[in-house]
């Protein structure tokens, strides 16, 4: 079974900061996802990645196969970025499922 | 808005009973998850089903069940409910049959809490 860790666990930041997440996890995977869980509750997918770099507005996703690493970026951060970023990969193991880390707590303040 | 609808939002209720988690996938979408979030534990992945059947199981328990129907609707039934149930239950869909093949939408979740 895949495991996941990310870092840092939480995070709090000044308005403007460049902002890095990090992912790894045990098991070589053909994709990752990443996850942003809003404070009322809802899971929104930002990314699903299986290889280099994507980008959509400020935020970016990078993945390197070999290191079994995956990295969340966010430039510019603003206030309304404040969420929990999951990263997630497949169970593997047999079941379709998802594995999911324990979530970045992320704050920005203004 | 994901396209996924959840229902209920919100579910009291006592240990020991019954409730029915509700989940109408995306237009389109083939797979549908159910994943349970708890203090605890975080999120987990509990079953998949795909076009009405079930394609995988992960930590769900033999208390909980689930089904697909016909028109693609799911829906999550939990019985014997203990305190520890109380949690977030997220229903998300996807088109295809493995999460490697596409991206999930989520509903906005069930909040169980069992008194």
């Amino acid at each position: 079974k895949n495991e996941v860790e990310q870092s840092p666990q939480n995070l709090t930041a000044q308005e403007g900061e460049f902002i890095t997440i990090n992912c790894s996890y045990s098991v070589g995977i053909s994709a990752l996802h990443w996850l942003q869980q809003h404070p009322g509750g809802g899971i929104v997918s930002l990314f699903m990645l299986s290889s280099g770099k994507k980008k959509h507005g400020r935020l970016i996703a990078t993945i390197n196969i070999q290191e079994k690493h995956s990295s969340l970026h966010i430039t510019a951060s603003h206030p309304r970025d404040s969420a929990v970023y999951i990263c997630a990969v497949p169970s593997g193991g047999g079941a379709d499922g998802l594995t999911f880390g324990k979530g970045t707590h992320l704050i920005i303040q203004p | 808005d994901s396209g996924v609808t959840q229902t209920p939002k919100h579910l009291i209720t006592a240990t020991g009973q019954r409730v029915t988690l509700r989940c109408s996938p995306r237009s389109g979408d083939l797979s549908v998850y159910w994943y349970q979030q708890s203090l605890d534990q975080g999120l987990q992945f509990l079953i998949q089903y795909y076009n009405g059947e079930e394609r995988a199981k992960g930590n769900i328990l033999e208390r909980f069940s689930a089904q697909q129907f016909p028109d693609l609707h799911s829906e999550l039934n939990l019985s014997s409910l203990e305190l520890g149930d109380s949690a977030l239950y997220f229903c998300a869909s996807a088109f295809g049959l493995a999460v490697n093949t596409g991206e999930l939408f989520f509903g906005e979740g069930s909040r169980l809490t069992v008194l």
